[in-house]
């Protein structure tokens, strides 16, 4: 079965700077996807970017990018210009087609706080 | 603005009970995913269907969960009898063709006492 691994509980980050969260998966797949969902304090689960494993190009989505990494299994998430609204726990996630269906498990997440 | 609807937001109820959980998925989306989510597992997958079918619902404690989809339109998950364990968020997603982007609705959370 598919692990994601977040080493990091919790981190904070002051306004304006960037922070880089960490994940790490295993897998014996070659075509699969990853993802960064956000929860903030209203526990909607939203999207902030989506890679697929095919593709050498890291996502971009405005402040948010990744660095994947496929030799390494290592998918992390780097958020530039900081702000309030950024803080949520974050949660990386592995999509692979299994079958007829997909197999879409979540690491445990990082809590980010970002400061004032 | 399509969303996943779920029903109800917020549900207490005593032990023994039991519950019913529902899930409207986006209009046209064929996949549909039940997680739940407490602070000591995180999100656990707990079933999830194709083109209304289940396909895998190994997550899910058979003898009180169960898990539905009478159309194409309405997922529903109950749990009977219901017990303080299984106090959570229960979460719906869908989504539709090959590594979507699943759209989560805003979770159910219950609380058993």
């Amino acid at each position: 079965a598919q692990t994601v691994t977040q080493s990091q509980p919790e981190m904070s980050v002051q306004e304006a700077e960037t922070v880089t969260l960490s994940c790490t998966y295993d897998t014996s797949e070659n075509n699969y996807y990853l993802f960064w969902y956000k929860q903030p304090p209203s526990r909607q689960m939203i999207l902030v970017i989506r890679q697929e494993a095919y593709k050498q190009q890291n996502a971009t989505e405005n402040r948010f990018s990744v660095n994947f990494q496929k030799a390494a299994k290592s998918f992390s998430l780097k958020i530039s210009d900081s702000q309030l609204g950024d803080t949520a726990m974050y949660f990386c996630a592995f999509m692979k087609q299994i079958n007829y269906g997909q197999n879409f498990v979540f690491g445990p997440g990082t809590r980010l706080s970002v400061l004032p | 603005d399509a969303r996943v609807t779920q029903t109800p937001r917020d549900k207490v109820t005593e032990m023994g009970q039991e519950v019913t959980m529902r899930c409207q998925p986006i209009l046209g989306h064929n996949t549909v995913f039940w997680y739940r989510q407490t602070m000591m597992q995180g999100l656990e997958l707990l079933a999830y269907f194709r083109n209304r079918a289940p396909l895998d619902d190994s997550g899910m404690p058979k003898d009180r969960f169960s898990a539905e989809m009478p159309d194409a339109t309405l997922a529903t998950l109950k749990i009977q009898p219901s017990e303080p364990r299984d106090s959570a968020v229960y979460f719906c997603a869908s989504g539709r063709g090959q590594g979507f982007e699943a759209f989560f609705g805003q979770g159910t959370r219950l609380t058993v006492v």
